[in-house]
């Protein structure tokens, strides 16, 4: 079945680090891709997609490339802030929208 | 407008107790999905709706669970009897009508604790 596959967290980064959250996917068809956050205490926000190859989907400073080659869609900041840090998922879905989601990745930036 | 409600946000209820959780979902979205989050297994898609009807309750783990969704303004989420291991976050979740790959909206989750 299709599944997503996230880096193992945590990831604790120093404030303006550069950051990367690997994810890759596995599916048939072409599925949308999605990356969520979580912050402590909520529910999970979108935080940026993607629904085609080579699409780039970006929000507050995050971008993320729809790398079909590659079965790919890594998360990428360039200077990160305290605030950023969260529980960040990546996910795919096809057709019927329901959504499968990575196991997550805990991100902790120290000022 | 308002996002996804969920009530209760927290409950804590003592084992062989039935627990309801209830959701209203966003005005005109016709997709309802119910998730569970817990440390072990991560985010799990327990059943979703479209238009009201059920298409797919594969993920709900035993007869214990059951879902409703009378209308397109409500659904439940109903755990009977609960036991300590249905400790978790369950989220409910929308999303409208139509293309692919359209953004599905979390509600903050109704934290259950069974002791």
């Amino acid at each position: 079945g299709d599944s997503v596959t996230q880096m193992e967290g945590p990831v604790t980064l120093s404030e303006e680090a550069f950051l990367t959250i690997n994810c890759t996917y596995t599916a048939t068809g072409y599925p949308s891709l999605f990356w969520y956050v979580q912050y402590p205490g909520e529910g999970l926000q979108l935080l940026l997609k993607a629904t085609k190859a080579d699409d780039k989907g970006s929000n507050k400073g995050f971008e993320a490339t729809y790398r079909k080659e590659t079965t790919s869609f890594h998360l990428e900041k360039g200077s990160v802030q305290v605030s950023d840090s969260a529980v960040y998922f990546c996910a795919l879905s096809k057709g019927a929208q329901k959504l499968v989601f990575g196991q997550g990745t805990r991100l902790t930036i120290n000022p | 407008d308002a996002g996804v409600i969920q009530s209760p946000r927290h409950e804590v209820t003592e084992m062989g107790q039935e627990v309801t959780l209830r959701c209203k979902p966003i005005s005109g979205h016709d997709y309802l999905f119910w998730y569970r989050q817990t440390m072990m297994r991560g985010l799990e898609l327990l059943i979703y709706f479209n238009n009201n009807v059920p298409i797919d309750d594969s993920g709900m783990p035993e007869d214990r669970f059951s879902a409703k969704m009378p209308n397109a303004s409500f659904s439940t989420l109903k755990i009977q009897p609960s036991e300590p291991r249905d400790s978790a976050v369950y989220f409910c979740a929308s999303s409208p009508p139509g293309q692919w790959g359209n953004t599905i909206y979390f509600g903050e989750g109704s934290w259950l604790t069974v002791v």
